[in-house]
């Protein structure tokens, strides 16, 4: 079965730089998405097609890929910033959906 | 305004059944794919079922031959129909667009005796 690997957690000072990675063999091939979810609430998505940022997402999040691994870089992190992070992508038929397992943000 | 309004969670036993629904408003519902997730208590995120909009749905091999996916375009409704329920179906459901661009806030199923 297709798989996304995470760190279980990523930890910086505020206004630091945080990257957390995502690696899976067909990311290669496929866009990532990442959600930022914070306690209690549901995910929001940050990042899609790998680098593209929605509306109402600040500068400060952006996303680059290489070959099968993708990362989420936010620039200057801000405490507000801390929480589980979250990759996905399409399984190589386009008809299944995977996760990645999480990674815990932690800024202090 | 643009919303997923999930209903439908519960309390239930082992090898019961349970109906989850997804209101949409707010957006052109017909014209999207739409997805339920859920995640266990404490745990990840995990992909459970996507509906195309011409119906045709697809699984995860977890809950494949006992969740049944479905869509009333007229009623703006998506809909998870649950059989054979197990502990380990114990989440919180989500209900989200094709894109994952928009997410509702979520229906605990809890399976206990």
């Amino acid at each position: 079965s297709y798989e996304l690997t995470q760190p279980s957690s990523v930890s910086v000072s505020p206004g630091q730089t945080a990257r957390i990675t995502c690696s899976g063999d067909g990311l290669a091939k496929k866009y990532a998405r990442w959600f930022q979810q914070k306690p209690g609430q549901a995910p929001v998505l940050v990042i899609y097609k790998d680098n593209e940022r929605p509306s109402g997402i600040p500068e400060r999040f952006s996303g680059s890929s290489s070959g099968t691994i993708v990362t989420l870089t936010i620039s200057g992190a801000q405490v507000e910033d801390e929480a589980d992070y979250y990759c996905s992508s399409v399984a190589g038929n386009n008809l299944l959906w995977v996760f990645g397992g999480g990674t815990k943000l932690t800024v202090l | 305004e643009v919303q997923l309004v999930e209903s439908g969670g519960g309390l239930v036993q082992p090898g019961g059944s349970l109906r989850l629904s997804c209101e949409a408003a707010g957006f052109t519902f017909n014209k999207h794919d739409m997805h339920w997730v859920r995640q266990a208590p404490g745990k990840g995120l995990e992909w459970v079922s996507v509906i195309g909009t011409a119906g045709d749905p697809y699984y995860a091999d977890s809950v494949k031959g006992r969740f049944t996916i479905s869509r009333e375009n007229a009623k703006n409704s998506l809909y998870l129909q649950m059989n054979s329920l197990r502990a380990g179906d114990t989440a919180v459901y989500y209900c989200t667009t094709g894109n994952f661009d928009l997410w509702g806030r979520g229906t605990l199923v809890t399976v206990s005796s």
